[in-house]
């Protein structure tokens, strides 16, 4: 089974800041299996970045993800009022077939 | 556009059962792969099952095998998950999502339905 880490738990930034959100796998994953998704308070989830890399439709291009084989990197690079949220990494691979990370916050300085 | 409802949450005591919907609009249902997915109040997100765009194929998570059974009904454009021998850690909010298989991606998901399972 693979196991997603993400790091930090909790990132505190103010708008305008870069956020730089990690995501560590247990063993390798496949590049094309590995995507990133947004939740605010009360609402689903939103896909940001499939692929590691390739932006989902609509998704501003301040997001961008990037990293192989372990190690996998989201980047935000100018925070936005409504980009305060949870970020949560997944991938597919052998059983259980869909893993998601425990998720990354960010939030408010 | 796309839309994915959910229905069928509620409060089910423990060992009981629920049968959760979700109707699908605005894409070709029988077209592609389905998932829920759940997330504990407070918690993170948690793979549940998937299914084929057919149907025949079909996977669930450990936690859930043997206890919950997904389906689909293309003629109807409708997902299903049927619950049974639900306990305490089930309770979360339930959500239905389109998958993109070329990829393993959920690019589409429901505003969830809530399952709470308390005597």
């Amino acid at each position: 089974e693979i196991v997603l880490t993400q790091s930090p738990g909790t990132l505190s930034l103010s708008p305008g800041e870069r956020a730089t959100l990690s995501c560590r796998a247990s063993q390798s994953v496949s590049s094309s299996y590995l995507a990133w998704y947004q939740q605010k308070p009360g609402q689903a989830p939103r896909l940001l970045i499939y692929g590691a890399s390739s932006r989902a439709t609509g998704i501003p291009d301040r997001f961008s993800g990037s990293g192989s084989g372990t190690d996998f990197t989201l980047t935000i690079s100018r925070l936005e009022p409504e980009d305060f949220a949870v970020y949560y990494c997944q991938q597919y691979g052998s059983s259980p077939q869909f893993t998601f990370g425990p998720g990354t916050k960010v939030d408010i300085k | 556009q796309v839309q994915l409802v959910e229905s069928g949450g509620g409060l089910v005591k423990p060992g009981g059962s629920l049968r959760l919907s979700c109707a699908a609009s605005g894409f070709t249902f029988s077209d592609y792969y389905m998932s829920w997915i759940r997330q504990a109040p407070g918690k993170g997100l948690e793979w549940v099952s998937y299914i084929s765009s057919s149907g025949s194929t079909i996977y669930y998570a450990d936690s859930v095998k043997g206890r919950f059974t997904i389906s689909r009904d293309n003629a109807k454009n409708s997902l299903y998950l049927q619950m049974n021998s639900l306990r305490a850690e089930d309770t979360a909010v339930y959500y239905c999502a389109r998958v993109q298989w070329l990829v393993r991606i959920f690019d589409y998901w429901g505003q969830g339905t809530l399952v709470t399972v308390s005597s």
